[in-house]
């Protein structure tokens, strides 16, 4: 099946720094990707969608000034949490919809932990 | 707006037995229904999907789940569970009829017993 990589799949960083998580659709072409985060013991929680070459949508009470996704091209996008802090540690997962796809052809990247100390 | 409830944080079953994880969704209209598995230090995988027809879908690993409308609700079902089973299972609705972002339950932990 298609492959969507993560990069980097853990990360520590000091609190105040800024870090950025690829997404990164291996074998197919992407023109819609979409982040989450998932909190211990938790569901997963849409913080945006990601279309390539257009600003993300950001889902309620999700800082976009916070979390900037970037979706240059159709097999990339970038999440970066800026001036991050412990409260952002999480594990956070992609997904990418291959382009002409119906709906539910998502693929899921084997996520991104960051620790914020 | 829509939402997923799954009721069990938690179950054990021995390895052999048979499984049923439930789900209960909240959506208005005719909804798009996914079970996802997701193994440690692995992303989620698809088992199966609902969209229309059938109400009983098949997935892969011998998985299947049954659409009830009038229960609002989409059990994933397997006859007979192999120690490999054990993971977390999420049960997803679509966000809407036009895209595929898609909203979770808060998962349901498989443990399998010998």
């Amino acid at each position: 099946g298609a492959v969507v990589s993560q990069h980097p799949s853990w990360v520590i960083c000091k609190s105040g720094t800024s870090v950025k998580i690829e997404c990164r659709s291996l074998d197919f072409q992407a023109t819609t990707m979409f982040w989450y985060r998932q909190f211990p013991k938790q569901s997963l929680m849409l913080m945006a969608t990601s279309n390539e070459g257009s600003k993300a949508t950001y889902e309620q009470g999700v800082e976009k000034d916070k979390f900037l996704i970037n979706h240059a091209s159709l097999t990339l996008s970038t999440l970066t949490v800026t001036s991050a802090h412990p409260e952002d540690s999480s594990f956070y997962i992609c997904s990418a919809r291959a382009s002409g796809s119906g709906t539910g052809e998502l693929f899921f990247g084997e996520g991104s932990r960051l620790t914020v100390l | 707006a829509q939402s997923v409830t799954q009721p069990d944080i938690h179950i054990t079953v021995s390895e052999g037995a048979s499984l049923e994880l439930r789900c209960n969704y909240s959506y208005g209209a005719t909804p798009y229904l996914f079970w996802y598995v997701q193994s440690p230090g692995q992303g989620l995988q698809l088992l199966l999907k609902y969209f229309s027809g059938d109400t009983l879908v098949q997935g892969i690993k011998g998985f299947e789940a049954e659409f009830k409308r009038s229960q609002s609700s989409f059990n994933l079902r397997k006859p007979s569970v192999h120690w490999s089973d054990a993971a977390e299972y999420f049960c997803a609705v679509a966000k809407n009829q036009a895209g595929t972002a898609l909203i979770f339950g808060k998962g349901t932990t498989l443990s399998v017993s010998s």
